[in-house]
């Protein structure tokens, strides 16, 4: 069975300080991994997956196989960044599943 | 398109009465979820449809909930009887094909008093 943890519920920076949102997997097969953000009265919404190794809006997020890791990442926080965040796994075979973590809501403040 | 689409927005209820939810899916959608959010457990998938077939309802926390498709553009979720414990947002997703991004709705926050 796939499992999601992210162990911050609450993580609070001040702006322009770097920040690590983390997330850490279990799962048997190989893994397809997300990150979605949920902005104040906004929908869910994709921030960025891990096979597209890309950057979007300063983020990162680097899947370590060897420690079952997909930390989101990034330098500078701005106070815009201010959301909740999932990680997401989604598994494979015949049972195409998108598990969540619970959440971290992250607060950058001025 | 205008995006899933789901409603009510909120809905209060007395224990013991019966709720719909409703989502219509992006157009074209072949995967439908049901997630339910809450502050101590987060997001939780309760049920997904494949071409309007359910394929894993292993999140359903219970025989109160039901969830159906019966076409491509329409599903409902429902609690009967509804208990307040159930009070959450539920939210319904819907993707292209598997590791595609899932795009949510705006959910629907439920009240059971």
């Amino acid at each position: 069975a796939q499992r999601v943890t992210q162990p911050e519920k609450l993580l609070s920076v001040f702006k322009g300080a770097p920040v690590e949102l983390k997330c850490n997997y279990s799962y048997s097969g190989s893994p397809e991994l997300f990150w979605y953000v949920q902005y104040s009265r906004q929908r869910l919404q994709l921030l960025l997956r891990h096979i597209s190794r890309e950057s979007i809006k300063g983020f990162t997020a680097d899947l370590n196989k060897g420690e079952t890791s997909f930390h989101l990442k990034k330098p500078f926080a701005q106070e815009e960044d201010s959301a909740m965040y999932y990680c997401a796994l989604k598994s494979g075979g015949s049972n195409y599943k998108l598990t969540f973590g619970k959440g971290t809501l992250l607060t950058v403040n001025p | 398109d205008a995006g899933v689409i789901q409603s009510p927005r909120h809905e209060v209820t007395e224990m013991g009465q019966e709720v719909t939810l409703r989502c219509k899916p992006i157009s074209g959608h072949d995967y439908l979820f049901w997630y339910r959010q809450t502050m101590m457990r987060g997001l939780e998938l309760l049920i997904y449809f494949n071409n309007n077939v359910p394929i894993d309802d292993s999140g359903m926390p219970e025989d109160r909930f039901s969830a159906k498709m019966p076409n491509a553009s329409f599903s409902t979720l429902k609690i009967q009887p509804s208990e307040p414990r159930d009070s959450a947002v539920y939210f319904c997703a819907s993707s292209l094909f598997p590791g595609a991004e899932a795009f949510f709705g705006q959910g629907t926050r439920l009240t059971v008093v």
